[in-house]
């Protein structure tokens, strides 16, 4: 079965200070993976998805991740957060029939003044 | 356009009591996946429609049914809640099933006392 592992469950910044949340997967097969953002109180936004092609994915929101195939990696980047930025972060897997979403365990981002 | 839109947004039940969760997906998209979200932790899929027929069932037991009307609304039910059901229940939409394109909705959050 996929799976994924956020090895952080939290990361605390300050703001403009650049900000990696790990993701790593767990995969005998071709993986699609994503990532989610949470507000408080909010549903799931997404934030990019790699689904073939450049192993670097630009996402909304000034957010970029590498997909990593040697490492089983799908690191989130951002070079400079807001205060806005503070939020849950999810990486996900779906699975081969396309129509299953794993998700991990979430990041929390704490971004302060 | 109407984004997924998930009823009521918040509700209070007590042990055993019978709950129904309603979501309304984007015009257009035919498939509705309905998944769970406890408190610090990552959604876990319970169910997914397409065609008001059920497509894929997560690990819940049998107290969790759901279904798909012709509209493509859905509803999720849970019979003899327990404590243990007090989450964030998220609802997704999509064209087909394919959850690469899905989008979600804002929850519903149960709480059971």
């Amino acid at each position: 079965a996929q799976s994924v592992t956020q090895l952080d469950s939290q990361v605390p910044v300050f703001e403009e200070a650049p900000v990696e949340l790990r993701c790593n997967y767990s995969s005998s097969v071709s993986v699609y993976l994503f990532w989610y953002v949470q507000y408080p109180n909010q549903g799931l936004q997404l934030l990019l998805k790699y689904l073939s092609g450049s192993t670097l994915v630009k996402g909304i929101n000034g957010f970029e991740a590498e997909f990593n195939k040697s490492q089983t990696s799908f690191h989130l980047r951002k070079p400079s957060v807001h205060i806005s930025d503070t939020a849950e972060y999810f990486c996900a897997v779906i699975n081969s029939g396309y129509s299953t979403l794993t998700f991990g365990k979430g990041t929390m981002l704490l971004v302060s003044p | 356009d109407a984004g997924v839109t998930q009823s009521p947004t918040h509700l209070i039940k007590t042990r055993g009591q019978h709950v129904t969760l309603r979501c309304s997906p984007i015009s257009g998209h035919k498939s509705v996946s309905w998944y769970q979200q406890v408190l610090g932790q990552g959604p876990q899929f319970i169910f997914q429609y397409y065609e008001k027929e059920e497509r894929g069932r997560g690990n819940f037991p049998d107290r969790f049914s759901a279904r798909q009307f012709p509209n493509y609304s859905s509803e999720l039910n849970v019979n003899a809640l327990l404590l243990g059901d007090s989450a964030l229940y998220l609802c997704a939409s999509s064209v087909t099933g394919v959850m690469t394109e899905a989008f979600f909705g804002q929850g519903t959050r149960l709480t059971v006392v």
